[in-house]
C-alpha cells in the first residue's frame, strides 16, 4: 500500500513570511501531483512533476520532486492571504495503477 | 471549456437508503475517477472508469459501485448507506488516466441521518 505522508498538517503565518510544505513516502510514484482545495470546492490542480530532482516555479510557488521519485515539497514566498486554502500532495502509481494516493493536507491560514 | 460538473450539490439521507451521483466529465476526457474526502481520512480512492471499464477499484465494500457510460458520463451508487459513508464524493477527469492530473468537480455533500 503507498502512503503519502504530508507535514505540517496545519500552519498558520503573517502575511509576507515564507514557508515549505512537505510530502514524503517509502514508495516510488511515477509522477507527483500538487493540489489546492478551498472550502465546499473541488481540488484544484497546481503541478505535476514527473523526472526525480525536478523543480517547477509557478509565480511565488516552488516545487521539488526527489531525486528518488518518493518526496516532494511546496515552498511559497512571501505568501499571501490568498494562498490561504488545503494543500494536497498525490501521488499516482504508474503503469496500470490509475488512481492517485493523496496525502491528508496542509492547512495553511495566511493572516494580513 | 465546461468543468466537472456533479450533482446534486448536496443530499441528506436516511440510515439504510441508497443514493446515486453523477458525474459529468469534461468533453473529450474518457478517465473519470471516484473519490470520497472525509475530515478524519482525506481523499480515499473509490474506483476508476476508462471507456466504460472499471480499471482500478479502492478498498470500500461492495456497497460502493460505480458504472461509466458511453458519452463518459459515470455514476456511482451507494447502497444500505450508513452515519459513516457521510462525506464529500468528488468526481475527478483526465485524458488518459490521470498521470498528468486531473480535474475535479465541486463534489457532492452526503450527509447520511
Amino acid at each position: 500500500t503507498q502512503l503519502l505522508e504530508q507535514s505540517p498538517q496545519f500552519l498558520s503565518i503573517q502575511e509576507g513570511e515564507n514557508l515549505t510544505v512537505y510530502c514524503n513516502s517509502s514508495s516510488v510514484f511515477s509522477s507527483l501531483q500538487w493540489y489546492r482545495q478551498e472550502p465546499g470546492e473541488g481540488p484544484v490542480l497546481l503541478v505535476t512533476v514527473v523526472t526525480g530532482g525536478e523543480v517547477k516555479k509557478l509565480k511565488r510557488l516552488t516545487f521539488q520532486f526527489g531525486d528518488a521519485r518518493k518526496d516532494s515539497s511546496l515552498h511559497i514566498t512571501a505568501a499571501q492571504p490568498g494562498d490561504t486554502g488545503l494543500y494536497l500532495c498525490a501521488g499516482a502509481g504508474g503503469g496500470s495503477n490509475y488512481k492517485l494516493t493523496f496525502g491528508k493536507g496542509t492547512l495553511l491560514t495566511v493572516n494580513p | 471549456k465546461a468543468g466537472v460538473t456533479q450533482t446534486p450539490r448536496y443530499l441528506i439521507k436516511t440510515r439504510g437508503q441508497q443514493v446515486t451521483l453523477s458525474c459529468s466529465p469534461i468533453s473529450g476526457h474518457r478517465s473519470v475517477s471516484w473519490y470520497q474526502q472525509t475530515p478524519g481520512q482525506g481523499l480515499q480512492f473509490l474506483f476508476e472508469y476508462f471507456s466504460e471499464t472499471q480499471r482500478n477499484k479502492g478498498n470500500f465494500p461492495g456497497r460502493f459501485s460505480g458504472r461509466q457510460f458511453s458519452n463518459s458520463r459515470s455514476e456511482m451508487n451507494v447502497s444500505t448507506l450508513e452515519l459513516g459513508d457521510s462525506a464529500l464524493y468528488l468526481c475527478a477527469s483526465s485524458f488518459d488516466g490521470g498521470y498528468y492530473g486531473y480535474t475535479f468537480g465541486s463534489g457532492t455533500r452526503l450527509t447520511v441521518v
